[in-house]
């Protein structure tokens, strides 16, 4: 089963702007973690919010957590055709060995 | 690249016939997840393992078995196959003493028939 929701389910968006995909999930998890996937291909790590965190940036990134309603949100700021990917968010449920349960994703499509 | 390799990259197979996937991991990491994806969605945790030893499993039946090597890489294997087996299998390496990221392999899709 799936941990978390991802919303909305596609996107598109011209270069330049921003992007911004929504993940809920359903049971307490120690950390939350933001993967991307091109077409097919293996996923790629993009950052990780731990349970105790708010906000956090990496480069064009901006990751919030909000454990009381069990939400995250991902924001990918100036948009670029290289961006087009799948994006997936995995909660590692707490008290789970490294175990990461996986949403549903969000098709990106940013075009040029 | 995150070094983890998978081999092969494609497979098809039969409905009944038995299947092995390989992964190495990513050098310095003794953990090995495996992950099931169907298309359109995200990936579904088998199991996984480290030092050898099967190290949670999730809602996937025994015909899904997996060995770990003294140099940490794996194999998946199935027994069995059903259509629904098609999908795509990648494999994730991480490290007990580092962060909770995980390396992700290409993969290697399965086509059952």
């Amino acid at each position: 089963s799936q941990q978390g929701e991802e919303d909305p389910q596609a996107l598109s968006i011209q270069e330049g702007e921003n992007a911004t995909m929504n993940c809920s999930y359903k049971t307490s998890i120690n950390n939350l973690q933001w993967y991307r996937q091109n077409s097919g291909r293996g996923l790629v790590h993009l950052i990780l919010i731990r349970s105790n965190e708010r906000e956090k940036h990496s480069g064009r990134l901006r990751v919030t957590l909000d454990t009381s309603k069990k939400s995250s949100s991902l924001l990918i700021t100036a948009s670029r055709a290289a961006d087009t990917a799948s994006y997936f968010c995995a909660g590692r449920p707490s008290g789970s060995a490294r175990q990461l349960t996986f949403g549903s994703g969000t098709q990106l499509t940013v075009l040029p | 690249e995150t070094g983890v390799t998978q081999s092969p990259t494609h497979l098809i197979k039969t409905r009944g016939q038995q299947v092995t996937l390989r992964c190495s991991s990513q050098s310095g990491h003794n953990t090995v997840s495996w992950y099931q994806q169907a298309l359109g969605q995200g990936p579904q945790f088998i199991f996984q393992y480290y030092r050898e030893e099967e190290n949670g499993r999730g809602n996937f039946p025994p015909r899904f078995s997996g060995l770990q090597f003294p140099n940490y890489s794996s194999e998946l294997n199935v027994n069995a196959l059903e259509l629904d087996d098609s999908a795509l299998y990648l494999c994730a390496s991480s490290s007990s003493s580092g962060g909770d990221e995980q390396y992700f392999g290409p993969g290697t899709r399965l086509t059952v028939t």
